[in-house]
């Protein structure tokens, strides 16, 4: 079955305390991206990834870091979570930029 | 960044209304995406449009791309209670070359809340 998952689907965490969210896909696609999710504002990308070592930021990549080793995984890494980064975070992959994206289930963060 | 306004920013319908809702842009796009999120879960894509001018369907929805290139329209026939959800509009920027550079854009949302 064609998926994207997220691990973990909820996380509480304090400030400062670095932590990872996973992202894999299973579609061989060459193109990644994470997204946050805030009411009123949509889905906002932070990072994307047109292939393996190949990223680039989005509209909100301050506070945040990815890698992309190989192609079917895509972390996002937050050095140093603050409350503002408290929000419902997706990652998605596609062929392309512009075809069908898949989106995983979400990960909803809290930082307190 | 370049931002898609959405409008309305939510709508309260009963069941087997019709649903228009709209997407623009200061700027042109060459493509415009239309996805789906139900409750608990990400987004679906529901239609895409590569055209300026194109109409496309799937099932009751309808999706147009503007002449203009800054607009693009989401029709929904004789709603259903599991329409209800956020409506997205997408799309990438355009830079100032023309050409899309792999980001990807969204709109605030449409939520449609359909009463039986």
């Amino acid at each position: 079955e064609a998926q994207v998952t997220q691990n973990p689907r909820y996380l509480i965490t304090v400030t400062g305390k670095k932590l990872t969210v996973t992202c894999s896909q299973n579609m061989n696609h060459e193109y990644m991206s994470w997204y946050r999710q805030d009411p009123g504002l949509g889905l906002r990308q932070i990072y994307y990834s047109m292939n393996v070592e190949v990223t680039d930021k989005g509209d909100v990549p301050e506070g945040y870091k990815v890698s992309r080793k190989e192609k079917r995984n895509f972390p996002l890494i937050l050095e140093s979570p603050s409350p503002n980064q408290t929000s419902l975070y997706f990652c998605a992959s596609s062929s392309l930029p512009t075809a069908e994206a898949f989106f995983g289930q979400g990960t909803r963060l809290t930082v307190v | 960044g370049q931002q898609l306004n959405q409008s309305p920013q939510s709508m309260f319908i009963q069941e087997g209304e019709d649903v228009s809702m709209n997407c623009t842009s200061s700027s042109i796009f060459n493509t415009w995406l239309w996805y789906k999120q139900d409750p608990g879960e990400g987004p679906v894509l529901l239609i895409a449009l590569y055209k300026a001018g194109e109409l496309t369907s799937n099932g009751r929805l309808t999706a147009q791309f503007g002449i203009t290139r800054k607009d693009s329209f989401l029709n929904i026939s004789a709603s259903i209670p599991s329409d209800v959800g956020i409506y997205f509009c997408a799309g990438p920027p355009l830079n100032a070359g023309g050409t899309s550079y792999g980001k990807l854009t969204f709109g605030q949302g449409t939520i449609l809340t359909v009463h039986p």
